[in-house]
């Protein structure tokens, strides 16, 4: 069964920093892209960052460019998500997910999410 | 970027009821669009792949269709447990791109 787990999420200040984590199971991790999508809580879906299976092609969305770094772990199932400069607009649900490439694929596993909730 | 805008915003059915939900594409974008359910308090599902692939494990009910810029997601014989926020998706372009969603709300 295809697992994807998320954390590190939580509550942190604007202008901080904080780290996201998905731990994935149940397939083979380094035969897929990696991507973020996050969720303002009650809005829609917002993709934000993408790594291919060998780190060598990522994308960001332009809100989130220059802040946010994406990254992987192919030896631990893991992939990242480092943000900086928190912005209150970056509260959200943020979904780790998967495809077979970056572009021309579905999102076929979603996690649970992980809150962020950036705020003084 | 691609803008994907679907219609109706939120669609309030009967059980047995035949459901439509369109999304339309600012530019062609072949057959890569994808559709998602997600309930309250749940992560999206995929639910059709490719316009019009079906998905394992996703009820038959549950059909695409369309290609270009038009598509479209029919539930046929609606359930209480359809009752979600429909998304479509386009992956033909970088940055992949989501519809506002559509609220579908059982009577």
């Amino acid at each position: 069964e295809v697992q994807l787990v998320e954390s590190g999420g939580g509550l942190v200040q604007p202008g901080r920093s904080l780290r996201l984590s998905c731990a994935a199971s149940g397939f083979t991790f380094d035969n897929y892209a990696m991507h973020w999508v996050r969720q303002v809580p009650g809005k829609g879906l917002e993709w934000i960052s993408a790594i291919t299976w060998n780190s060598v092609t990522i994308f960001y969305a332009d809100s989130v460019r220059g802040r946010f770094t994406i990254a992987r772990d192919n030896a631990k199932n893991s992939v990242y998500l480092q943000m900086n400069s928190l912005r209150i607009e970056d509260t959200a649900l943020y979904y780790c997910t998967r495809a077979p490439t970056i572009g021309g694929h579905p999102l076929d596993s979603w996690g649970q999410g992980t809150l962020v909730t950036v705020s003084s | 970027e691609i803008v994907l805008t679907q219609s109706p915003d939120f669609q309030s059915v009967t059980p047995k009821e035949i459901v439509t939900i369109t999304c339309r594409a600012s530019q062609s974008i072949g057959k890569s669009l994808h559709w998602y359910q997600q309930k309250p308090d749940q992560s999206p599902r995929l639910l059709i792949k490719y316009a019009s692939q079906s998905v394992s494990g996703v009820p038959s009910r549950f059909s695409g269709s369309g290609s270009g810029t038009d598509f479209t997601l029919t539930i046929y014989s609606l359930e209480a447990e359809d009752a979600a926020v429909y998304y479509c998706q386009q992956s033909n372009s970088i940055p992949p791109t989501f519809g506002q969603g559509t609220k579908l709300e059982i009577k």
